[in-house]
């Protein structure tokens, strides 16, 4: 089974800090992905990476950076923590979507963050 | 971009029922998916679907790809199905784009 581990389950950061999630998976998938995920609004796509040291970014990137260094890790930036930071954020990977070739996406658990 | 609608936002039921969730989407897919949230946060894959019907236990998702709509039926609803149901469908090659999720309760 694929595994995609986030580095925690909840966390309590303070207003302007630089605050650091992390997700890996061990399937060797190309595609990582973060969303954010708020009442009302379903998940909404942060950033995507589709192999090492490439981005793109998703349809809410303000205040977010990303970083991918090696395949199995992706990790999320918040560079200045700000209260409307606070959400669910969810990983997850897929291998690369062939054109006849339906691939799933597989999830972490999610980081419940809060900003004080 | 696709628009993805999903219907009902909330829905309560009693052990037994069968249940229906919709999802409409605005632009022509090649695929749609169906997942499941439980409490707590995990998602799962439940379906992928291109066109028909496919089941999965209680679990059946069809598709109507010249209606541009899917549905999620579950069969003799147990309380163990409360869940947040979310569908997606693709947004460019690699990426998809969700509905809002509807957050389904049986209730014993």
């Amino acid at each position: 089974d694929v595994k995609v581990t986030q580095s925690s389950r909840y966390l309590v950061k303070r207003t302007g800090e630089k605050v650091f999630l992390e997700c890996v998976q061990d399937m060797d998938h190309e595609n990582m992905f973060w969303y954010r995920q708020d009442p009302g609004l379903g998940l909404r796509l942060i950033y995507f990476s589709y192999d090492v040291k490439m981005k793109e970014k998703g349809d809410i990137p303000e205040g977010y950076s990303v970083s991918r260094e090696k395949k199995e890790r992706f990790s999320l930036i918040l560079e200045s923590a700000s209260t409307n930071q606070t959400s669910m954020y969810l990983c997850a990977s897929s291998l690369v979507q062939g054109a006849r070739d339906i691939q799933p996406q597989h999830f972490g658990d999610g980081t419940r963050l809060s900003i004080l | 971009k696709n628009e993805v609608e999903q219907s009902p936002q909330n829905l309560t039921a009693q052990e037994g029922e069968f249940i229906t969730i919709n999802c409409s989407y605005s632009v022509g897919i090649s695929a749609l998916h169906w997942l499941q949230q439980h409490p707590g946060g995990g998602i799962v894959s439940l379906f992928m679907l291109s066109s028909g019907k496919k089941k999965h236990g209680r679990l059946i998702a069809t598709i109507n790809i010249q209606e541009k709509h899917s549905s999620l039926h579950i069969t003799a609803s147990h309380p163990r199905d409360s869940a947040v149901y979310i569908c997606g469908v693709p947004q460019g090659a690699q990426k998809l784009v969700f509905g809002q999720g509807t957050r389904l309760t049986i209730n014993p």
